[in-house]
């Protein structure tokens, strides 16, 4: 477990400011991923990333911006935070080895946006 | 896009009786269901996933059943203890076209497990 963290674990932040919320994973995997998680929608895909310097969008990206220029960390930046971004973000990790499927969740970040 | 209901939203069962959670996915091309497992406070574990190619998995007391053309798949946990006690979500997923699984979740059940 300890092979994938996250920081801060919890944040309080203004409406209109940018927060970045950090992943890093010592496993060497090649994918990673963001996903917030609200009450009545489970966990929901914002961006994910191949490699370094190859991301793409999920099913939740507006108002959320990604970079990975090492393989490692994979940083999540709210440009401009909106209550509605107040939700728990878990950052996930994805080996390439063949027929390893699993995604490992980090310990999650509490963000609110008061 | 992928569509995930799970039902119920929450469950409450006698400790020793069984816990059934059910699911139903919309895109034909996934191919690979994944349950978790979040305890209060804590992040989401794999806890068993089954892939098209097989009808049914087992492991220990939970087990996943799969109906591909119905586009449903389910959790069965027997003799429940009060560890089981849990959030549980299922999930459906194909690859991406970088080859990563792109996994959409279900609204999650809750689950207790009554001593």
């Amino acid at each position: 477990d300890a092979g994938i963290t996250q920081s801060p674990r919890y944040k309080i932040t203004e409406t209109g400011r940018q927060v970045t919320l950090m992943c890093h994973q010592t496993w060497s995997h090649s994918y990673m991923f963001w996903y917030r998680q609200d009450l009545g929608h489970g966990l929901r895909l914002i961006y994910y990333s191949a490699a370094a310097d190859i991301t793409d969008k999920g099913e939740v990206p507006d108002g959320y911006v990604v970079s990975r220029s090492k393989t490692e960390n994979f940083p999540l930046t709210l440009e401009s935070a909106t209550r509605s971004q107040t939700s728990v973000y878990f950052c996930a990790s994805e080996s390439n080895a063949a027929g390893d499927r699993e995604q490992y969740f980090g310990p999650g970040t509490r963000l609110t946006v008061t | 896009g992928e569509n995930v209901e799970q039902h119920p939203s929450t469950l409450s069962v006698q400790e020793g009786d069984s816990a059934v959670i059910k699911c139903t996915y919309s895109d034909s091309a996934s191919n690979y269901f994944p349950w978790y497992k979040q305890e209060l406070g804590k992040r989401p574990q794999l806890i068993i996933d089954i892939r098209s190619n097989v009808g049914e998995k087992k492991d220990q007391r939970i087990a996943v059943t799969l109906n591909k053309t119905a586009k449903h798949f389910s959790l069965h946990i027997t003799e429940t203890q009060p560890e089981d006690s849990a959030v549980y979500f299922c999930a459906a997923s194909k690859k991406s076209n970088f080859g990563n699984e792109k996994l959409t979740f279900g609204t999650g059940t809750r689950l207790t497990i009554i001593p």
